[in-house]
């Protein structure tokens, strides 16, 4: 199985400063199609997960565009360029490249 | 719009098989809806997500490394349904069950989930 492993697990960030988070693959995460099946989610507080980024730097449909994706083969990052007290949850890296799919442990962002 | 729903017992006891049917609406998981998916993701109490299952539009199956004994998924077209079975529940199986849609082909997306049904395994 492919281990995600994300840094940091938490991420206290003030208001209207930048957030980064660090997803690592134990394996190339390139298909044989040409694509990189790379998703970034996020969990709000007591709700579902929601797809954010796809194939590392799609954003998803009604995706504010201060979240941004980017990496390449085996390492990927998630940025928000400006947090905001919305953003404050779990985010999930996970690979679907081939099965089964799995999921970084998760990087909790919290406001200062 | 596209919505899933889990329906399932809230309270399995050890040893049982638990089942769980996801609803859904908005889409057809057919053979003329290539790439389509859904697909049950499982996560304990404060911990992270945990992925379990997928069927495909043409029914292919597939399942976790670690459960996929104890795991069987399949989907009843006509009445929009996915059941998830998972057999010899214990206590470390407690957790929010999700299950969400998703697409497969020359791309990936996982959009959207349900709201998720929390089992409780206990005696």
């Amino acid at each position: 199985d492919i281990v995600m492993t994300q840094t940091p697990l938490s991420s206290p960030v003030t208001l209207g400063q930048p957030a980064s988070i660090s997803c690592r693959s134990s394996q190339s995460l390139v298909h044989s199609d040409g694509n990189t099946y790379l998703s970034w989610l996020q969990q709000r507080p007591g709700q579902p997960p929601r797809l954010l980024i796809y194939k590392i730097s799609n954003r998803f449909s009604g995706v504010p565009d201060r979240f941004s994706g980017s990496g390449a083969g085996t390492d990927f990052t998630l940025k928000i360029n400006r947090v905001e007290a919305e953003d404050v949850g779990v985010y999930y890296c996970m690979q679907a490249v081939q099965f089964p799919y799995t999921f970084g442990q998760g990087t909790k962002l919290e406001i200062k | 719009q596209v919505t899933l729903r889990e329906s399932g017992p809230a309270l399995v006891k050890p040893t049982q098989t638990l089942t769980l049917t996801c609803t859904f609406s908005g889409f057809s998981l057919s053979l003329n809806t290539s790439g389509m998916f859904v697909t049950w993701i499982r996560q304990p109490p404060g911990k992270a997500l945990e992925w379990l299952a997928l069927i495909d539009w043409d029914d292919d199956k597939f399942y976790s490394t670690s459960l996929k004994n104890r795991l069987s998924i399949s989907k009843d077209t006509s009445e929009n349904q996915v059941v998830l079975t998972m057999t010899n529940m214990d206590p470390v199986d407690t957790a929010t069950y999700y299950c969400a849609r998703g697409y497969r082909y020359y791309d990936f997306w996982i959009d959207p989930w349900g709201q998720g049904t929390l089992v409780t395994v206990s005696s």
